[in-house]
């Protein structure tokens, strides 16, 4: 059974500091790995999808990477800023169709002024 | 604009009563989600659909139930059967169902209260 972690469960870093957030899996075998964001109370937000013959993808501050073999992504944020502050979730898709996705439980990020 | 709406964002009944939460989306995707999502925990699947008319329990069906009779809704019934109904629930859509890569997104989420 494919298990998702996500360590640290909270950070708290100072504005402009890059920072990293970790995910890590078990079971290689997957189709994808989605990263996502969420505000409390909210719903989820995509953030990045690599597909899994990816190694990373990049949208404006936000960098994943993907290494299956080692069974790990990282979402990689530049000079943070207070409006990143929010839940980061890492979700992995199964091997088997239907595109299912395992969520981790999230790193809870503050970007303080 | 295109998107997935759930209503209503906040539901509250009484123990022993069935509770249906709406999904509608409009991005004209085949495959929809259900999940939960408690504190704490990652969120956990439910149900999800492919195609219309076809759906498949997800990782914690029981107590739950689907239809699927339209491409842009996917309602989802929370029955008494249910031990622990109060939660967050949220749907998403997604396209290429069948194959690898179907980006997820996600609606606003319906909190749901068991009193």
């Amino acid at each position: 059974k494919q298990e998702v972690t996500q360590i640290p469960a909270a950070l708290s870093v100072p504005e402009g500091e890059n920072l990293v957030l970790n995910c890590s899996f078990t079971d290689s075998a997957i189709y994808n790995l989605q990263w996502f964001r969420q505000d409390p109370g909210k719903g989820l937000t995509s953030l990045l999808l690599i597909q899994s013959s990816q190694r990373e993808q990049t949208s404006g501050r936000l960098n994943a990477s993907l290494d299956k073999s080692s069974g790990r992504s990282t979402l990689y944020i530049a000079a943070s800023q207070p409006g990143d502050s929010a839940t980061y979730l890492c979700a992995v898709g199964r091997v088997g169709g239907g595109n299912k996705l395992t969520f981790g439980t999230g790193t809870q990020l503050k970007v303080e002024l | 604009d295109g998107g997935i709406t759930q209503s209503p964002k906040y539901l509250f009944r009484k123990e022993g009563q069935n509770v249906t939460l709406s999904c509608e989306q409009n991005l004209n995707h085949d495959a929809m989600y259900w999940y939960r999502q408690d504190p704490g925990q990652g969120l956990r699947l439910i149900y999800y659909s492919q195609i219309v008319n076809d759906f498949q329990k997800g990782d914690i069906a029981e107590g739950y139930s689907v239809s699927r009779e339209k491409k842009e809704s996917f309602p989802l019934t929370v029955t008494s059967a249910q031990k622990n109904p109060t939660a967050f629930y949220l749907c998403a859509s997604s396209t290429n169902p069948g194959l690898a890569g179907g980006e997820q997104y996600f609606g606003p989420g319906t909190r749901l209260t068991v009193t």
